[in-house]
């Protein structure tokens, strides 16, 4: 089955740029996701396409995504973005979801 | 506005089954299929399945193959998700999420809406 691999931890001072890598085999062929989740939340959606960004989702989270790899970069993080990151893709019809990446603000 | 309201805590025992709902308001909901992922205590989301309402087809993840059924009644704009056999690591907060169908071939799908999530809790 498909797999998607992410750092269990990323930490970024504020106002840096953090970057959340999420691999998985030739996942540059297919469309990456991103999803926050604060504890006690549901998830929400940050980046779709790759790198589209919802409305609502402040400018400073982009994605991009090319070869077995995709991205999510925070610039000028900021301490509300501290929360799990998770990336997530589609594998003939199936969902997949990376396994987390807490990202810590300090 | 478009929200998911899910139905309460269940405390299950092993073997059981449980049902939880997921209402839709706000939106057409024969236009968007629903898929349900679960989350057990400190650990990461996981893809169960989902359904076309439309179609009333749904697929699973091979994982939960035979185990779960999702259902969906365009009635009352309504999903659920049966799953049966349940075991103590079935324990975790089910979510259902609304899935966006940008394009279905390119398998480019996202989840733009999600229910608050129901815990299940398998204890004997």
């Amino acid at each position: 089955s498909y797999e998607l691999t992410q750092p269990l931890s990323v930490s970024v001072s504020p106002g840096q740029t953090a970057s959340i890598t999420c691999s998985g085999d030739k996942l540059g062929d297919k469309y990456a996701c991103w999803y926050q989740q604060k504890p006690g939340q549901s998830p929400v959606l940050v980046i779709y396409q790759d790198n589209e960004r919802p409305s609502g989702i402040p400018e400073r989270f982009s994605g991009s995504n090319s070869g077995n790899t995709a991205t999510l970069t925070i610039s000028g993080t900021q301490a509300m973005d501290e929360a799990d990151y998770y990336c997530q893709a589609w594998d003939s019809g199936t969902g997949v979801f990376g396994g987390g990446t807490k990202l810590t603000v300090l | 506005q478009v929200q998911l309201v899910q139905s309460g805590a269940e405390v299950k025992k092993p073997g059981s089954s449980v049902k939880v709902s997921c209402k839709a308001s706000g939106g057409t909901f024969s236009s968007y299929s629903i898929s349900w992922v679960r989350q057990a205590p400190g650990q990461g989301l996981e893809w169960m399945g989902r359904i076309i309402p439309i179609l009333g087809i749904g697929n699973y993840a091979q994982k939960f193959q035979g185990r779960v059924t999702i259902t969906a009644d365009k009635s009352t704009s309504t999903a659920h998700m049966e799953l049966s056999s349940l075991r103590f690591e079935d324990t975790a907060v089910y979510y259902c999420a609304r899935e966006v169908v940008v394009a279905a071939r390119q398998g480019n799908y996202y989840f733009d809406y999600w229910g608050q999530g129901s815990l299940v809790t398998v204890s004997s």
